[in-house]
């Protein structure tokens, strides 16, 4: 079952802006983690934060997490048309050692 | 980094037909290897836990008779359809956590499967 909704569903942008994508969860966890999926394939890790800290910078990747209101925000600064994909939040609710739960999803596409 | 090698990348197959998936870890051993069904755009939804060398863990609702799975090898977890039909045309992902317990998961590329 998924744990939680992200939004928006869909968020269209241009190059070299921002992009905020959310997520909500349910039950307490271990740490959430964002992972990104290209059209047809595969996912990639893309940062993991964990239950205790609150903000976590990769690149051009920041993650918030607020576990008080359970809920996690991805932000893509300067973000560029090589971004576009479906970005989707993972918890691990500690019910079981790196079984993550995932969830909606964020479709993302940068334009030229 | 931890690679997973999942094959084939994509099926056609008969209705009735029974297909088998590949999962393998590449340069690590894995336990533990997780299966993921995904519908067009949609989520991930977890469908089990496979075991090295013990039974697999199914997620409620998924059919354990329909869907296979056997963990022979610390690097090879396959993913069986049984008597196939055109609702289980979808899209198949496997995942299995790199060795060093960093919580992330390393998915394989994704099998497509099209029932007829």
């Amino acid at each position: 079952s998924q744990q939680g909704e992200e939004d928006p569903q869909a968020l269209s942008i241009q190059e070299g802006e921002n992009a905020t994508m959310n997520c909500s969860y349910k039950t307490s966890i271990n740490n959430l983690q964002w992972y990104r999926q290209n059209s047809g394939r595969g996912l990639v890790h893309l940062i993991l934060i964990r239950s205790n800290e609150r903000e976590k910078h990769s690149g051009r990747l920041r993650v918030t997490l607020d576990t008080s209101k359970k809920s996690s925000s991805l932000l893509i600064t300067a973000s560029r048309a090589a971004d576009t994909a479906s970005y989707f939040c993972a918890t691990d609710d500690s019910g079981g050692y790196n079984k993550l739960i995932f969830g909606a999803g964020t479709r993302l596409a940068v334009h030229p | 980094g931890a690679v997973v090698s999942q094959h084939p990348s994509r099926v056609i197959c008969k209705s009735g037909t029974s297909v088998k998936i590949e999962c393998r870890s590449l340069d690590f051993q894995a336990t533990t290897m997780f299966w993921y069904r995904q519908f067009p755009k949609q989520s991930l939804m977890l469908m089990a836990t496979s075991n090295e060398g013990s039974k697999a863990t199914y997620e409620q609702g998924v059919e354990k008779d329909k869907f296979l799975i056997n963990h022979a090898s610390l690097t090879l977890s396959t993913l069986t359809v049984t008597s196939a039909h055109p609702e289980d045309s979808s899209f198949y992902i496997c995942s299995a956590p790199g060795q060093g317990h960093t919580g992330e998961l390393f998915f394989g590329e994704g099998s497509r499967l099209t029932v007829l």
